[in-house]
């Protein structure tokens, strides 16, 4: 079954602009990943948040973690064309022996 | 090139053949999974392993499932008698460890069964 739910499920916006998506998850995590699927192609890696931090850039990514509220969100700034794809979220615990469970993915749109 | 690759990319079958995947891990990578994604959903986990031994396989995976991965190295992925529900991209990631988190896809392979 999967663990995390992405909000929104799809996202449009302007080359320039913000995007934001949000993952909620159900049980205790060690991490919560984010990672990057262009269309029909393998899913890449884009940054790891451990359960005792709060926040990590990394270039133009900005990640949050609330443990208390069990939800983490993804701030892509100053988007380009590039960055349309599938946002997964994924998570694990060392319960389940740091196995992912992922979320249905955002998939975003940036326009020209 | 030193990522995952897995073989083939796309694969057509008729319903009830068999298919094998094939995925070679990063080389220096001990643990190995392998996920199933259907369109617009995120990947659901198989199967994994530990260098040769596998560890768990999920409920998802029914006796015409089977992984190996034969001295710890590339792994496989037969489907027996495939079904039309077998259709999915099917993914194989791998990581160093099981103190390294981060997990390295491979690009899947399409699997239609018709």
């Amino acid at each position: 079954s999967q663990q995390g739910e992405e909000d929104p499920q799809a996202l449009s916006i302007q080359e320039g602009e913000n995007a934001t998506m949000n993952c909620s998850y159900k049980t205790s995590i060690n991490n919560l990943q984010w990672y990057r699927q262009n269309s029909g192609r393998g899913l890449v890696h884009l940054i790891l948040i451990r359960s005792n931090e709060r926040e990590k850039h990394s270039g133009r990514l900005r990640v949050t973690l609330d443990t208390s509220k069990k939800s983490s969100s993804l701030l892509i700034t100053a988007s380009r064309a590039a960055d349309t794809a599938s946002y997964f979220c994924a998570t694990d615990s060392r319960s389940n022996d740091y196995k992912l469970s992922f979320g249905a993915g955002t998939t975003v749109t940036v326009r020209a | 090139d030193t990522g995952v690759s897995q073989n083939p990319r796309h694969k057509i079958t008729k319903r009830g053949q068999n298919v094998t995947f094939r995925c070679d891990p990063i080389s220096e990578h001990n643990r190995l999974y392998w996920y199933r994604q259907t369109l617009g959903q995120g990947p659901e986990f198989l199967t994994y392993f530990q260098n040769e031994a596998q560890l768990e396989k999920s409920r998802l995976l029914s006796d015409r499932f089977s992984a190996e991965r034969p001295k710890g190295s590339f792994s496989t992925l037969e489907i027996q008698r495939t079904e039309q529900g077998d259709s999915a991209m099917y993914l194989c990631a791998s990581s160093l460890d099981v103190t390294a988190y981060e997990q390295y896809f491979g690009p899947g392979t399409r699997l239609t069964v018709t």
